[in-house]
């Protein structure tokens, strides 16, 4: 069964800290990964995606990796800001519009 | 502009009512979802539909029905609403090729509560 699994589930940080977010896949068969971020209230946004032949991808403070090998993806948040609370969402698609597979999150939360 | 709209965006109503909620995108893409995010903020897709299929998660009850006016419209119609069908519901978008999809932008939810 595919799988995609978070980690942690929530996560509480002071404003400037660093942090990372865990996402572990199982699909098969794997061409990309998302991250998604998901604030209070509103819809998910995409924040990046990477491919199958992609190992980092920075996006302003938000740094993505993948190793396609132990099927792993982490996104590191550099100098966090209030902004940054929200929701942050791993997700696989398939190779059919209907067949992504959601990770359940990882709440992230941002104190002053 | 907005790509994904969907009313209402909050739906208040009693137990055993059927209600509706509309979703639009203008984005030209030709798959579009709906997505229930519960109390937990687990987000699990419900329906994806294209012109040419429906694809449906068996969780999903039958009293829940997607209908597709034409490309730029999925909405959502619910019989016989129930305390548990109360959750935050996405609309979505994307465009699909041939072994690949791209990003799904959401519509702002709806949020429906069952009294």
């Amino acid at each position: 069964k595919n799988q995609v699994e978070q980690s942690p589930q929530s996560l509480i940080i002071l404003e400037g800290k660093n942090c990372t977010l865990q996402c572990n896949y199982t699909v098969s068969p794997f061409s990309n990964l998302r991250w998604y971020k998901q604030d209070t209230g509103r819809g998910p946004v995409s924040l990046t995606i990477m491919t199958f032949s992609e190992n980092t991808k920075s996006n302003g403070r938000y740094t993505a990796t993948l190793d396609a090998d132990t099927k792993q993806s982490s996104l590191h948040i550099t100098a966090s800001q209030l902004s940054d609370s929200a929701s942050y969402i791993c997700v696989v698609p398939g190779t059919n519009a209907g067949k992504s597979t959601f990770g359940d999150g990882t709440t992230l939360t941002v104190k002053p | 502009d907005t790509a994904v709209s969907q009313t209402p965006k909050y739906l208040v109503t009693q137990m055993g009512n059927d209600k509706s909620i509309k979703c639009e995108q203008n984005l030209g893409h030709d798959t579009m979802y709906w997505y229930k995010q519960d109390s937990k903020k687990f987000l699990k897709i419900m329906f994806s539909y294209n012109n040419k299929e429906l694809i449906i998660n068996e969780t999903v009850p039958n009293r829940f029905s997607p209908k597709s006016p034409d490309k730029a419209h999925l909405n959502l119609h619910i019989n016989s609403l129930e305390l548990g069908d109360s959750a935050v519901y996405f609309c979505a978008s994307s465009q699909e090729g041939a072994g690949w999809v791209t990003e799904a932008f959401f519509g702002q939810g709806t949020r429906l509560t069952v009294v």
